[in-house]
């Protein structure tokens, strides 16, 4: 298995633009997330998913967008880049029972408004 | 609301000294999940242990150990000897009964590590 993978590893966007962060993973998990890291800050909850067809928000929403077409893809959409939205997106998923039970998370994107 | 607690920012050690990291975590579940993820320099995320709210015995893995202690609401992590492979930034997070399944993580903001050779 691969595990959880994100592309890219590393993307600079200019204030105003699009894109989209990619996230797979290939166990058949059903949750999956987006986290930021901002330094001092730990990591945040951004949008989760419960299964395909399911999201809702998490802690900092506003300025992305996501949806869960397939089990193991979940992309991450930048409408209109914001300098404020410089940060590492962890994407995790995870699936398991009682003590095992935790979140796998992916290598990150590091992203740069400018 | 949840919250969890790092009040060290930053820790350095010689190498082969024990060092605790400490986390202190708020909730108002009875029921709920601690981790604590090591995040070396290269970047990613890497699980080190889930406790559950209702299982207060401590646990050890080789060098590491953890001391859950819901009396102070605190679920802290040492490592006996350690090693300069041990420098990293550390994350303590909480996890809800409510949210189990959906895994919403609340993290600490982390405590970075350095080990002196």
């Amino acid at each position: 298995n691969a595990g959880v993978t994100q592309t890219p590893k590393f993307q600079v966007l200019k204030t105003g633009q699009s894109m989209t962060l990619q996230c797979a993973q290939d166990m058949n998990h059903e949750y999956m997330s987006w986290y930021r890291q901002d330094p001092g800050m730990g990591l945040r909850l951004i949008h989760y998913s419960v299964g395909a067809g399911i999201t809702d928000q998490g802690e900092v929403p506003n300025g992305y967008n996501v949806s869960r077409s397939t089990t193991e893809d979940f992309p991450l959409r930048l409408l209109s880049a914001a300098p404020s939205q410089t940060s590492v997106y962890f994407c995790a998923s995870s699936y398991g029972q009682g003590k095992t039970r935790r979140q796998y998370f992916g290598p990150g994107t590091r992203l740069t408004v400018t | 609301a949840q919250k969890v607690t790092q009040a060290q920012t930053e820790i350095s050690v010689v190498e082969k000294e024990d060092v605790t990291l400490d986390c202190v975590y708020e909730t108002r579940d009875t029921t709920y999940y601690l981790f604590w993820y090591k995040q070396p320099p290269s970047g990613e995320l890497v699980f080190l242990i889930r406790r559950n709210s209702f299982d207060e015995q401590n646990e050890i893995s080789g060098r590491y150990s953890w001391n859950f202690q819901k009396s102070t609401s605190s679920f802290n992590f040492t490592i006996t000897a350690s090693q300069v492979v041990d420098s990293a930034v550390y994350f303590c997070a909480l996890s809800e009964a409510q949210y189990f399944g959906n895994e919403k993580l609340t993290f600490g903001t982390g405590t970075r590590l350095t080990i002196i050779p």
